[in-house]
């Protein structure tokens, strides 16, 4: 099946900083992807819609400003967490859609805010 | 998008089949049935999916009910490593790739 990494899998940064998650596709070229963010415990929340050479779309809740998204490549998109602050801990999830109708996840990447 | 009711959590033996189901009243006539997996700490892991027909997939089977109101996803031998959430979850085929909704999914354990 189609395979979808992301870098890196865990990272622990001070409050403050800034951090970047890159998401890739390795066999396919994907148009789109998709940002999720799971907190303990809880299911996954889709914060972001990306395209390809064009703005992401965000959802309700999510600040633009604050979770930027980069699709400048069909294999590759990422989201910078900027200024993060210990709230923003969580494990943060991107995924590829494969065709119309199914999408591969990547492994994951945790975040720890200090 | 429309939504999906499943159990909290189910049990099974490992070695015998476990039977998740779904419950989605309001399906539309073009959504498909997705089921992903989710293993404590990684990603989902796509599971199968189908509209209208049965399906079986070296994973799992999915049996859909003839007014498409609900539908059962089948390991048929569940072993230790089918421990996980199982999400059940409706999207729209539209032509490029679909966001999923992901309510709270089964948590299922197989008990050795």
């Amino acid at each position: 099946g189609a395979v979808v990494s992301q870098h890196p899998s865990r990272v622990i940064c001070k409050s403050g900083t800034s951090v970047k998650i890159e998401c890739r596709s390795l066999d396919f070229q994907a148009t789109t992807m998709f940002w999720y963010r799971q907190f303990p415990k809880q299911s996954l929340m889709l914060m972001a819609t990306s395209n390809e050479g064009s703005k992401a779309t965000y959802e309700q809740g999510v600040e633009k400003d604050k979770f930027l998204i980069n699709h400048a490549s069909l294999t590759l998109s990422t989201l910078t967490v900027t200024s993060a602050h210990p709230e923003d801990s969580s494990f943060y999830i991107c995924s590829a859609g494969v065709g119309m109708e199914t999408q591969y996840f990547g492994p994951g990447t945790r975040l720890l805010v200090l | 998008d429309a939504k999906t009711t499943q159990p909290n959590s189910m049990e099974s033996n490992e070695e015998e089949p476990v039977h998740l189901p779904c419950n989605h009243s309001t399906i539309s006539g073009t959504d498909y049935i997705h089921w992903y997996r989710q293993l404590p700490s990684q990603g989902p892991e796509y599971v199968i999916h189908g509209l209208t027909s049965n399906v079986n997939n070296r994973m799992a089977s999915l049996a859909i009910a003839e007014d498409r109101k609900s539908s059962t996803l089948i390991l048929h031998r569940a072993t230790l490593r089918d421990a996980a959430v199982y999400y059940c979850i409706l999207s729209l085929s539209s032509g490029s790739a679909r966001q999923l909704t992901f309510g709270s999914g089964t948590q299922l354990t197989v008990l050795p």
